[in-house]
């Protein structure tokens, strides 16, 4: 049984970094063809793919964040870090973290789902 | 990026209907293609992978097909618990991406 859960600050000032933590069970990214992906989606709106990161260490992210998103594996604690940094209200939304399975050479299918962090981005 | 246009962007239907949602892809993408349903305030729910094949525990009114640039969800008894939004998602390239959302209302 896979569980993932995000944790981190709900309400973030614009400009600041936002630093989200994804805590999982049930699985290690040591495993070939497993990944931990980030996805979030603004209140009412649909759902936007972030980050992901692979067993080798391999990464993958949004190009149209690239320069501000950053998805890291904490070996010790088994957690996935995103960071996002100069966050405007924009960036508010609920984000989740998913259990990632590789059916094919760079094709993941977000299979387990955590239940999600509402984070608001306002001064 | 690879646009995915899902139609409708929502619905009314009554108990024991039977819907179709259709999603279109801006290239051809084979079969990779997912369906995920979404309860307001909950975490999106994998229903289908490969256009067609029903993850564990999905009950069998769902199904999915398609492949190439056009796919379609398919809920041949709507029941209570189906009446909430649905998305598509192509895994075919980075980067991912999903469907608008089809909301599906009691009429």
């Amino acid at each position: 049984q896979f569980t993932l859960k995000e944790s981190g600050p709900t309400l973030v000032r614009p400009t600041q970094t936002l630093t989200l933590t994804c805590t999982f069970t049930g699985f290690s990214l040591n495993i070939p063809a497993v990944g931990v992906g980030w996805i979030r989606q603004p209140p009412g709106k649909a759902l936007e793919w972030l980050a992901l990161l692979y067993w080798h260490d391999d990464e993958r992210n949004s190009p149209s964040l690239r320069d501000n998103i950053n998805i890291t594996w904490d070996t010790s604690t088994n957690q996935v870090v995103l960071t996002m940094t100069d966050v405007d209200p924009g960036d508010t939304a609920t984000y989740f973290c998913a259990h990632a399975s590789q059916v094919k050479v760079r094709k993941f299918l977000f299979d387990y789902w955590g239940p999600g962090l509402l984070v608001t981005v306002s001064s | 990026d690879i646009q995915m246009t899902q139609s409708p962007s929502s619905l009314s239907a009554s108990l024991g209907d039977r819907v179709t949602i259709t999603c279109r892809t801006s290239q051809k993408i084979f079969n990779e293609v997912a369906w995920l349903q979404q309860t307001p305030g909950q975490a999106p729910r994998p229903l289908i992978y490969s256009a067609s094949n029903l993850h564990r525990g999905v009950p069998s009114r769902f199904s999915g097909s398609g492949s190439g640039t056009d796919f379609t969800l398919t809920i041949s008894s709507l029941q209570p618990e189906d009446f909430t939004t649905y998305f598509c998602q192509q895994y075919n390239s980075f980067p991912v991406t999903f469907g608008g959302g089809t909301r599906v209302d009691i009429k």
